[in-house]
């Protein structure tokens, strides 16, 4: 089993819709829980973290965390084609405070 | 209010040659992480340092590899005796102190050829 993974898409979208982008991991004892986009080319952009169950609310974005479930997903609410790129789940596994484990990205299009 | 500056942006090498890259992390930053992501992977940690201390190096190959944060001066990860394997972005993350939210740098595209 991956250590976290994500359905490599490519997930498309029509302009104004809510994109949703899951992600599970399999370290139970995992604690912090990172949503990253990034564009072709670029560096990744951290977007979102949540570190307890339930929700979190920024802007457009929503993250969810369950924790029982090993599961975290993204909501981008009204996409814009601005949001098409790829976004990386990332964990910080139990026994460490900063080592990032990423799964391999969504590829996310939000067509006009 | 620069970023995590990474240079080169991009990098060919030859098989065999010396690779090195650097990376100045934000002002008042004094942590540095370097991962790599190959084509068609996630990105994968590789070393965490501090000024002149290297923290974690589990994610780093064991030969050929080496990475330092000097007293002065950007980080550098060096690469030597590059091969084609070695053909990945490496992206450089800063943080202020040892903590789980870290900013990546635009990283540097190594071809090896």
């Amino acid at each position: 089993q991956k250590e976290v993974e994500q359905n490599s898409g490519p997930l498309s979208v029509p302009e104004g819709a809510i994109a949703s982008l899951n992600c599970t991991y399999s370290d139970r004892g995992s604690q912090s829980f990172f949503w990253y986009r990034q564009y072709s080319g670029k560096s990744p952009e951290l977007i979102m973290s949540i570190y307890s169950n339930g929700d979190k609310e920024d802007g457009r974005f929503t993250a969810q965390l369950n924790k029982a479930s090993q599961y975290v997903s993204l909501l981008i609410r009204d996409s814009q084609p601005s949001d098409s790129a790829t976004y990386l789940c990332a964990v910080i596994r139990g026994g460490s405070n900063y080592k990032l484990t990423f799964g391999k990205g969504t590829l996310l299009t939000v067509n006009p | 209010n620069a970023g995590v500056m990474q240079n080169p942006r991009h990098l060919v090498r030859r098989r065999g040659q010396e690779a090195r890259l650097r990376c100045s992390p934000m002002k008042g930053h004094s942590h540095v992480y370097w991962y790599r992501q190959l084509p068609e992977e996630g990105l994968k940690f590789m070393v965490y340092l501090q000024k002149e201390n290297i923290i974690d190096e589990s994610g780093m190959p064991k030969e050929r590899f080496s990475a330092e944060f000097p007293k002065e001066g950007p980080s550098i990860l060096r690469i030597q005796q590059v091969v084609r394997g070695d053909s990945a972005a490496y992206f450089c993350a800063s943080s202020p102190g040892m903590g789980p939210e870290a900013f990546f740098g635009q990283g540097t595209r190594l071809t090896v050829v």
